[in-house]
């Protein structure tokens, strides 16, 4: 059974710059999440998405965005990018909205550097 | 203050110690306890569940939550080198109910723990 699949696994992009980041959920997952992790605040949740809808978002600008199509997969988009940017971008699937603490499978995220 | 405190180590210690690793949170609404264990360059993958307090064993690991304190553990017996890693602890109030309203996981920082042949 394939795990959950982010695409790129890096990526090196510059201040002021857009960027979009790939999420394909493990199959018959239909809750896709997002969260950044950097060395200074951990894991922090961006937002998720369950049958197409973003059901909660976290505390970030509306810099960052996201959306899931009708297969599951998802992106996210960050725009004008700034150094502060740079993080491990993690995407997670579960078979229910609402339940990070059940079948919650993490991919190898995407690494953002930001120069 | 965060609501997940974890102090981020490094931890370093010979292979067959017994490891404790801890975290304490500030919001008396967390229900549900989660130790996650992540290797470099992977994400994050859950290791042990727990449901309020109590104690929880699988294998070499031991969970443990004292809702009382608002403080998690975690316990290694007999550490290997295969266990260095960063371990993450993570907890959230939700159920396991489909409800509207998604909730999210709230994460400690994470300890990097070094088991030393």
């Amino acid at each position: 059974k394939a795990g959950v699949t982010q695409t790129p696994r890096y990526l090196i992009k510059t201040r002021g710059q857009q960027v979009t980041l790939s999420c394909s959920p493990i199959s018959g997952h239909r809750s896709v999440s997002w969260y950044q992790q950097t060395p200074g605040q951990g894991l922090q949740f961006l937002f998720e998405y369950f049958s197409e809808t973003q059901r909660n978002k976290g505390n970030f600008p509306g810099r960052f965005s996201g959306r899931q199509f009708s297969n599951s997969r998802s992106e996210m988009n960050v725009s004008t990018l700034e150094l502060g940017d740079s993080a491990l971008y993690l995407c997670a699937s579960s078979t229910y909205s609402g339940t990070p603490n059940y079948g919650y499978t993490f991919g190898s995220g995407t690494r953002l550097t930001v120069v | 203050q965060k609501e997940v405190e974890q102090d981020p180590g490094p931890l370093s210690v010979p292979e067959g110690a017994i490891v404790s690793l801890n975290c304490t949170y500030s919001n008396s609404a967390f229900q549900y306890f989660m130790w996650y264990r992540q290797y470099s360059r992977k994400g994050p993958e859950l290791l042990m569940y727990t449901y309020s307090s109590g104690n929880k064993e699988d294998g070499r690991f031991t969970a443990q939550v004292d809702k009382s304190s608002k403080y998690i553990s975690l316990f290694i017996r007999d550490s290997q080198p295969s266990d260095s890693a960063t371990y993450l602890c993570a907890m959230s109030y939700q159920t396991f109910r489909i409800i509207q309203g998604a909730q999210k996981l709230v994460f400690g920082q994470g300890t990097r723990l070094t088991i030393n042949p």
